[in-house]
């Protein structure tokens, strides 16, 4: 079993869909990463948290240390949102991430 | 200010040859560390590197060793080349030690061995 479980692996969804992708983990943790992949290779850090709830503009993430779990939602999706989201877990005892296997996200117009 | 940047964006070796992957850090950054991302997986840590020193290595061979000079740049080296070394090769920059502290990744390095 992976340290991090992404779900789902795949997601489609119309334009204007409110979408969410979970993660959990089974590692003790410092802080979590959301990340958005595009067909590229190149990675943008989207939020870290290590508690409650972060915004910004259409994108919402929150997590639960208690259940080791987090959420990414996005709101009024749109195609440009079509991308691999990943969420990787800090390790702060030894400062490396581990990475879930993503979910690849299209969004239809 | 240029954020991570990685050079070769994309190569092709044959098996058992040596490869030189290379990474500038954001400014201001000293912390690189290099991942390995498989066709449909997420990123493998590699190794990390701090202050010219490997802070921590992953689950890679020896084949797998690194570099990092004073000015923070840093250099993956793979070789004796296998198929199966064939990846997006990523490497990120960060301020040291710190779960407070956001992490900036480059584009990459695609490398296709045959």
């Amino acid at each position: 079993k992976n340290e991090v479980e992404q779900s789902p692996q795949n997601l489609t969804a119309q334009e204007g869909e409110f979408i969410t992708i979970n993660c959990s983990y089974s590692v003790g943790i410092s802080a979590l990463h959301w990340l958005q992949q595009h067909p590229g290779g190149g990675i943008v850090s989207l939020f870290m948290l290590s508690s409650g709830k972060k915004k910004h503009g259409r994108l919402i993430a929150t997590i639960n240390i208690q259940e080791k779990h987090s959420s990414l939602h996005i709101t009024a999706s749109h195609p440009r949102d079509s991308a691999v989201y990943i969420c990787a877990a800090f390790r702060g005892s030894q400062g490396n991430l581990i990475f879930g296997k993503g979910t690849k996200l299209s969004v239809k117009p | 200010d240029a954020g991570v940047t990685q050079s070769p964006t994309h190569l092709i070796k044959t098996r058992g040859q040596q490869v030189t992957l290379r990474c500038s850090p954001k400014s201001g950054h000293d912390t690189v560390s290099w991942y390995q991302q498989a066709l449909g997986q997420g990123p493998q840590f590699i190794f990390q590197y701090y202050e010219e020193e490997e802070r921590q290595r992953g689950n890679f061979p020896d084949r797998f060793s690194g570099h990092q000079f004073p000015n923070y740049s840093s250099e993956l080296n793979v070789n004796a080349l296998l198929l199966g070394d064939s990846a997006l090769y990523l490497c990120a920059s960060s301020l040291p030690a710190g779960a407070g502290n956001t992490i900036y990744f480059g584009e990459g390095s695609w490398l296709t061995v045959v």
